[in-house]
């Protein structure tokens, strides 16, 4: 199974909301990574796991707020966010410990809408 | 000088065309290349993963690398409509270090 999941796939949320992304995998993966795309963008990185530890957090605002509960799953906590938060939010894992160099595997994503 | 350059195109072949996209990059310690399919709409699909240089051939699919000149590429045979979409490189040096897109090439094979 090379399959990471997503809900929701869409998401609408005004700027007071507190919504929560959610992410799966059942590959035995021990690094997850939250992505935000804009469109005809590439995929910028805001956060990696690695072993369930936050490693990495690109300068995300804190309106951003990523969990792992455990190694199979990934949250994105969302709140106060911006219209210009509004992308594709894509997460992605791999094999190896945050080894960024290792194949990501990416889920379909959530198209966040902010209004 | 951004880290990975790919030309975004439109890109628009016939069916049945050979199709060759490419990257260039300026680190000389990316080891670890990918070719990555994005569906309008969708998350990317891995495609291709090479280490270090030379050619991997995956059905209608060939990856190059050629790291002497940095530059990697991809080519499709027999393209398809069904390979319509944006095809994104990506590279790394490994060791925990960055993982970098190309901005993406956008490809329309028509019928």
């Amino acid at each position: 199974d090379t399959e990471v999941t997503q809900t929701p796939k869409h998401l609408v949320m005004g700027m007071t909301n507190k919504k929560s992304l959610k992410c799966e995998q059942h590959m035995g993966h021990r690094a997850m990574y939250w992505y935000k795309q804009k469109a005809k963008k590439p995929p910028e990185l805001m956060f990696v796991y690695s072993y369930e530890k936050l490693s990495i957090n690109e300068s995300v605002p804190s309106r951003f707020s990523p969990e792992c509960p455990n190694s199979s799953l990934l949250n994105l906590h969302l709140h106060a966010l911006q219209p210009e938060d509004s992308a594709l939010y894509l997460c992605a894992s791999s094999s190896t410990s945050g080894a960024l160099g290792d194949e990501q595997f990416f889920g379909p994503g959530t198209r966040l809408t902010v209004l | 000088q951004k880290e990975v350059e790919q030309d975004p195109g439109p890109l628009s072949v016939p069916e049945g065309a050979i199709v060759s996209l490419n990257c260039t990059y300026s680190n000389s310690a990316f080891q670890y290349f990918m070719w990555y399919r994005q569906y309008s709409r969708k998350g990317p699909e891995l495609l291709m993963y090479t280490y270090s240089s030379g050619n991997k051939e995956d059905g209608r699919f060939t990856a190059q690398v050629d790291k002497s000149s940095k530059y990697i590429s991809l080519f499709i045979r027999d393209s398809q409509p069904s390979d319509s979409a944006t095809y994104l490189c990506a590279m790394s040096a490994g060791g925990g270090n960055q993982f970098y897109f190309g901005t993406g090439t956008s490809l329309t094979v028509i019928p």
